[in-house]
């Protein structure tokens, strides 16, 4: 099971560039990261997925190191309607173990 | 691509009635579908794992006769609710795994907010 660890919250301003990090020590070989954003009262969105290196998309970059330990959600000149909750995911397809961190709840700032 | 929709968005019923809440993948089939719930300010909780043409698998704790899940074809699971209480009360959602693909990605409804009276 590759459990998850991510900062309970994040503070940021409009504008500005936020990084969130989020470990997974016991990654397993065939596992994926995915990010995901949710708002209240919705279901979570899919954000972004990578194995190593790093991913970038419209909305985000993923960065994941060499050991595959920990991976960096980068969104880059956040705005209000960038405030949500974000997770990472990392799970066993085969096992179907799919289970959810606390998440990181981000809140933009004017 | 990759909608997965969830019907109803919410309901309303009485102590003791059953629920039954549908998700469906629209553009994609998906032989693995899961069940979460979620209570205020916390994460999602899976529930279930739901297996086309064959019996979901349970989390630890999630009572298998109060929660039904039936996975009849590759784009629709229902969950249901029996004999629906106020502690049940929460905001369901259902996720699909997009078969063919390496990655397990899940792709999510929009949930279903179950309020029992």
């Amino acid at each position: 099971l590759a459990k998850t660890t991510q900062p309970i919250s994040m503070d940021s301003y409009e504008g500005q560039e936020v990084n969130i990090t989020c470990s997974h020590n016991n990654i397993a070989t065939n596992d994926y990261i995915t990010w995901y954003q949710q708002f209240p009262s919705q279901g979570p969105r899919f954000i972004i997925q990578g194995y190593k290196t790093k991913v970038t998309n419209e909305v985000a970059s993923l960065f994941i190191p060499a050991d595959r330990k920990s991976s960096t959600l980068s969104l880059p000149r956040v705005s209000l309607s960038d405030t949500a909750v974000y997770y990472c995911l990392v799970g066993e397809k085969v096992n179907n173990d799919m289970r959810f961190g606390a998440g990181t709840r981000l809140t933009v700032k004017p | 691509g990759a909608v997965v929709s969830q019907h109803p968005s919410r309901v309303i019923c009485k102590s003791g009635t059953s629920v039954k809440i549908e998700c469906r993948s629209l553009d994609f089939q998906a032989t693995t579908m899961f069940w979460y719930r979620q209570f205020p300010k916390q994460s999602l909780m899976l529930m279930a794992t739901s297996n086309e043409g064959s019996k979901a698998t349970y989390e630890q704790g999630v009572e298998k006769d109060k929660f039904l899940i039936n996975h009849a074809s590759l784009t629709l699971s229902t969950l249901t609710v029996t004999s629906a209480h106020p502690e049940d009360s929460s905001f369901y959602i259902c996720s699909a795994r997009e078969d063919g693909l390496a990655a397990d990605t899940q792709y999510f409804g929009p949930g279903t907010r179950l309020t029992v009276l």
